[in-house]
């Protein structure tokens, strides 16, 4: 069965700081690894997939086979990152749904 | 910009009663998908659809919940009888169906059963 793991409920940094949210995945296969973003009082969205190698708002995530990561970063964090984040998972030739983690609840502090 | 909806926004129900909440996908968008999130908790998968078919329900609790999508655009989930534990929040979203690609929420619904 598919799992992911954010051992970080809360995380606060300073503004400036670098960020990290951890997330850890089990899955026997292949999958594809994503992060969605919820800042307060909008819906979820997507903040970026590994699929698509792409920067966003700053952020980068590297997957990490041997580890079985994909941990979100960012060099220099900003009041306006503070929000929910999520990393989910969804699997190759499957349902296409998304396996996601508890939440990482990061607050930038000016 | 499109966006799902759903409604209504918040219920409040006693337990025992039944409930239903609507989504509305965005035009287009193949495939549905029903969510519930406990608080403290990332979404959980109750049941995808592909047009009007289901995909995937294995974590729908058939006994008291039922979802579906007629025509292959709106949907209805529907919980009865509902119970104290089916306080949550329930998220509809939407996607063209194609491999790995972005799911796109709606407000959610948020569900308080006393």
């Amino acid at each position: 069965a598919q799992r992911v793991t954010q051992p970080e409920k809360l995380l606060s940094v300073f503004k400036g700081a670098p960020v990290e949210l951890k997330c850890n995945y089990s899955y026997s296969g292949s999958p594809e690894l994503f992060w969605y973003v919820q800042y307060s009082r909008q819906r979820l969205q997507l903040l970026l997939r590994h699929i698509s190698r792409e920067s966003i708002k700053g952020f980068t995530a590297d997957l990490n086979k041997g580890e079985t990561s994909f941990h979100l970063k960012k060099p220099f964090a900003q009041e306006e990152d503070s929000a929910m984040y999520y990393c989910a998972l969804t699997t190759q030739g499957g349902s296409e749904k998304l396996v996601f983690g508890k939440g990482t609840k990061l607050t930038v502090n000016p | 910009e499109a966006e799902v909806a759903q409604s209504p926004r918040y219920k409040i129900t006693e337990k025992s009663q039944a409930v239903a909440f609507w989504c509305d996908p965005i035009s287009g968008h193949a495939t549905l998908y029903w969510y519930r999130q406990i608080l403290g908790q990332g979404p959980e998968l109750l049941v995808q659809f592909q047009d009007e078919s289901v995909v995937d329900d294995s974590q729908l609790p058939k006994d008291r919940f039922s979802a579906e999508r007629l025509k292959g655009v709106d949907s209805t989930l529907k919980i009865q009888p509902a119970e104290l534990g089916d306080s949550a929040m329930y998220l509809c979203a939407s996607s063209l169906g194609q491999t790995y690609n972005e799911q796109f929420f709606g407000p959610g619904t948020r569900l308080t059963v006393l």
